[in-house]
């Protein structure tokens, strides 16, 4: 499976678009990318999953260049309840089988 | 439709003793996943189940841990003769398939402490 590097921490303001970058320059034909969410004391919850160009839902947006070595999060107007901590994955996105790196902390301030 | 339920959320064990975590996954979803969580870092895939059978073990300690998850009732990780470094939230996740762009559903995690 991919190796992801992500930054480990950021803060950002309320209101702030957050864009959240993860490197994976291993990444193979059949994998897609993935970025989970997780609270304190919570279970990951899933954000969104793209395989290229750009995916967008009613929480967020996911870039994926064409050469797919990188992905970038983006998380419009956040909010004090978007603190949490957000994992970058990258694999065939089989089921649950997840490989889930150190993932990014992010910490929104009023 | 209740999401992925575990329990105990929090268990406490005295060195030695045995701990029972329990999962029960969403309606319809035949595969569970067991994490573990040790504090201040990531999430370690520890095993993979569907009914009655162990699918990928790869990511479980070889000694005084197992799981099961039987035709009938919830997925059970079992670690038996419990040390401090058992201490870690264990997350279970259920998915229905293991087609592609399948999502996987955690659990709120249940909380060991050992003492």
């Amino acid at each position: 499976l991919a190796k992801t590097t992500q930054p480990i921490s950021m803060d950002s303001y309320e209101g702030q678009e957050v864009n959240i970058t993860c490197s994976h320059n291993n990444i193979a034909t059949n994998d897609y990318i993935t970025w989970y969410q997780q609270f304190p004391s919570q279970g990951p919850r899933f954000i969104i999953q793209g395989y290229k160009t750009k995916v967008t839902n009613e929480v967020a947006s996911l870039f994926i260049p064409a050469d797919r070595k990188s992905s970038t999060l983006s998380l419009p107007r956040v909010s004090l309840s978007d603190t949490a901590v957000y994992y970058c994955l990258v694999g065939p996105n089989q089921g649950g089988k997840l490989i889930f790196g150190q993932g990014t902390e992010l910490s929104v301030k009023p | 439709n209740a999401g992925v339920m575990q329990n105990p959320r929090h268990l406490v064990r005295r060195r030695g003793q045995e701990a029972r975590l329990r999962c029960s996954p969403m309606k319809g979803h035949s595969h569970v996943y067991w994490y573990r969580q040790l504090p201040e870092e990531g999430l370690k895939f520890m095993v993979y189940l569907q009914k009655e059978n162990i699918i990928d073990e790869s990511g479980m300690p070889k000694e005084r841990f197992s799981a099961e998850f039987p035709k009938e009732g919830p997925s059970i990780l079992r670690i038996q003769q419990v040390v401090r470094g058992d201490s870690a939230a264990y997350f279970c996740a259920s998915s229905p398939s293991t087609d592609p762009n399948t999502e996987a559903f955690f659990g709120q995690g249940t909380r060991l402490t050992v003492v």
